[in-house]
């Protein structure tokens, strides 16, 4: 069975914190995705990788920095946590292309108090 | 730009139909359908690819028109399982995918 697993599924951090959200999947998939899910504004992307070490900017990437080292594994950074970053965090992979379906996390709830 | 989805939400009681649209400002080479039922995460249900190849679940019907950037999910003799939130993802044939707003179902008994 597919999978995509995230580190969290509920995290509250401090303003200014550093925060790191993991996201592993064991479907061999080259496309990464992290989204943010607000109501109302639906799924937004925020950063997506292709391939290891290589990434590219989605439509909200303004507080957020990623990492991925390793196929499998692919990293959200809040470098400086912010209350307006409270918010779903849902990761996805999939194979190159868009004939391939997305496969989804089971979401990390971030709070910043 | 997001895809514009109508409508925003529906009602509806089991057995009744419904139909999801979506509509993007960019040339598609194909369009994603996936369901969030709440406090899960996005399932998919069908890719519809420019030039008429479908991939999805048998139960699920859908259109793409690729002159007008649109696509429909048609949902036929609704079930309770089928409410949740739908979303279409077009696509441009590059890595991105530009989800949409949502659309909210409820199937009430």
């Amino acid at each position: 069975d597919v999978k995509v697993t995230q580190s969290s599924r509920y995290l509250v951090k401090r303003t200014g914190e550093k925060v790191f959200l993991e996201c592993v999947q064991d479907m061999d998939h080259e496309n990464m995705f992290w989204y943010r899910q607000d109501p109302g504004l639906g799924l937004r992307l925020i950063y997506f990788s292709y391939d290891v070490k290589m990434k590219e900017k989605g439509d909200i990437p303004e507080g957020y920095s990623v990492s991925r080292e390793k196929k499998e594994r692919f990293s959200l950074i809040l470098e400086s946590a912010s209350t307006n970053q409270t918010s779903m965090y849902l990761c996805a992979s999939s194979f190159p292309g868009g004939a391939y379906e997305q496969y989804f996390g089971p979401g990390t709830r971030l709070t910043v108090t | 730009q997001q895809p514009v989805q109508s409508p925003q939400a529906v009602i509806l009681r089991e057995g009744e139909d419904a139909v999801i649209n979506c509509s993007s400002s960019k040339a598609l080479y194909s369009v994603h359908w996936y369901r969030q039922k709440h406090g899960e995460a996005p399932v998919f249900l069908m890719i519809l690819l420019k030039g008429g190849e479908q991939k999805g679940h048998e139960k699920i019907s859908a259109s793409f028109n690729e002159k007008k950037q649109q696509s429909s999910l048609y949902l036929t003799a609704s079930q309770l399982s089928y409410s949740g939130t739908y979303f279409c993802g077009p696509t441009s044939g590059t890595y991105k995918y530009i989800f949409g707003t949502g659309t909210r179902l409820k199937v009430l008994a």
